[in-house]
């Protein structure tokens, strides 16, 4: 059971959009730090999607955003691609821990 | 091209120890902090531990604090995870990750991971 809760699955056709929720605590997102996120297709290592809640590394498709708000943020994913099928992870430092956390991730499936 | 190698990785029988390295290129190694992070088979990612730039701060999670002990040497541009007292659940793939900056700020660069099965 993760600090950071996502849910296990979401799934949309192609050219919908889509949301994947985080909810942290009062130790982690609620306080403020930056919340990350990863796209993890089969049998690969993971791919740095969002950073600091809202930024994209070089090479993201303007496709992919994310928000925060309170103790959640949200990665959305417009367009809904074949390819964006895979796992996807948010990730956060927490205060308790005095480490980081990732979710427990999401699995998108694109119909 | 910028990249992480991690090797290493094997069988272990419980109760024994491994270590496992990370080769970094590309870029300036002693500019970031570095991380270790594992993923159980059919699991979630699972954060492990990170080292700061000089070697000076590292940070564990709980699951393997006491147990596992993250190194860097920088003349080597080399990462390193000494693992001991091995359990069967510490049985996955092994990831070196690097810090896109300061470190807590997201991991931007991904090795291709090496695999642990800890077994008797």
């Amino acid at each position: 059971q993760s600090v950071l809760t996502q849910p296990p699955s979401v799934s949309g056709a192609p050219g919908q959009r889509v949301t994947i929720s985080c909810t942290g605590s009062s130790s982690n997102i609620g306080v403020g730090y930056d919340v990350h996120w990863y796209q993890q297709l089969p049998g690969t290592a993971p791919k740095l999607l969002i950073y600091g809640d809202t930024k994209r590394p070089s090479g993201v498709p303007d496709r992919f955003s994310g928000s925060k708000s309170g103790t959640s943020a949200s990665l959305a994913i417009t367009g809904l691609q074949a390819e964006d099928e895979a796992d996807y992870y948010c990730q956060c430092f927490d205060t308790s821990l005095r480490g980081s956390v990732f979710g427990g991730g999401t699995k998108l499936t694109v119909l | 091209q910028v990249q992480l190698v991690e090797s290493g990785g094997g069988v272990v029988q419980p109760g024994g120890s491994l270590r496992l390295s990370c080769a970094a290129s590309g870029f300036t190694f002693n500019i970031f902090s570095m991380h270790w992070v594992r993923q159980a088979p059919g699991k979630g990612l699972e954060w492990l531990t990170v080292i700061s730039r000089d070697g000076s701060n590292k940070y564990y999670a709980d699951s393997v604090k006491g147990r596992f002990t993250i190194s860097r040497d920088i003349s080597k541009n080399t990462l390193y995870l000494q693992m001991n007292s091995l359990r069967t659940d510490d049985t996955g793939v092994y990831y070196c990750a690097r810090a896109k900056s300061g470190t807590w700020n997201g991991m931007d660069v991904w090795g291709q991971g090496t695999t642990l099965t800890v077994s008797s």
